[in-house]
């Protein structure tokens, strides 16, 4: 099925530990989008990437660095994870006005 | 400057009765307002979406939305209640702001539906 992907969808990781998270998108959509996810704050932009080869920060970018791989292709890393990034992380993607296209989410314990 | 307000965090409604899921907006160019459905466990989908075409807006599953220029809202209804709407909604305002495309997304309403 058409949408976006995302992986792992759950990972516990230890303070100071890194990771990627991986989003796939194969829609040809051009912007891609990092959020996260936290209970009464509804979803907060990290980071997002308007075309191939571009990104800029969003709301919530500390901690957090992207790679626009390709145009199907968006990951995020966690250099060094911290217990405030325990959080459920959500891949999206867009093409022009039309709505999100959401992946599934990333739960993210940091302990 | 804008914003979004969902102005109840939790709603809980009777099977079969209507749903009324308020939200408030405010922004200084003409906005798009997207209304999206996060079941647990699961991504956002896409419930409706208005672009400055007509005002009331019919989505998935029977809901349907009314911008109102003048109240500044943007409201999601359904007639009839099932079971399968309990989830948590979140309204989303898109607009032209500063040359990009700025989003901000409500905190969330939690539909209960009791049986």
């Amino acid at each position: 099925n058409a949408g976006v992907t995302q992986t792992p969808k759950f990972q516990v990781l230890k303070t100071g530990q890194s990771m990627t998270l991986q989003c796939a998108q194969d829609m040809n959509h051009n912007s891609m989008y990092w959020y996260r996810q936290d209970p009464g704050m509804g979803l907060r932009l990290i980071y997002y990437s308007a075309s191939e080869g571009t990104t800029d920060k969003g709301e919530v970018p500390n901690g957090y660095n992207v790679s626009r791989l390709n145009k199907r292709e968006f990951s995020l890393r966690l250099e060094s994870a911290a217990p405030s990034q325990t959080s459920v992380y959500f891949c999206a993607s867009r093409k022009g006005a039309v709505g999100y296209t959401f992946g599934s989410g990333t739960r993210l314990t940091v302990v | 400057a804008q914003s979004v307000t969902q102005l109840d965090s939790h709603v809980s409604v009777s099977e079969g009765t209507p749903v009324l899921l308020r939200c408030n907006y405010s922004s200084s160019y003409s906005p798009s307002l997207f209304w999206y459905v996060q079941h647990p466990n699961k991504g956002l989908q896409l419930l409706l979406k208005y672009t400055s075409a007509a005002t009331l807006v019919k989505g998935i599953n029977g809901f349907e939305a009314e911008f109102k220029k003048s109240e500044t809202s943007f409201h999601l209804t359904k007639p009839s209640a099932h079971m399968s709407d309990a989830a948590e909604y979140f309204c989303v305002v898109s607009d032209q702001g500063g040359g990009y495309q700025k989003v901000t997304f409500g905190t969330g309403t939690k539909l209960q539906v009791i049986p």
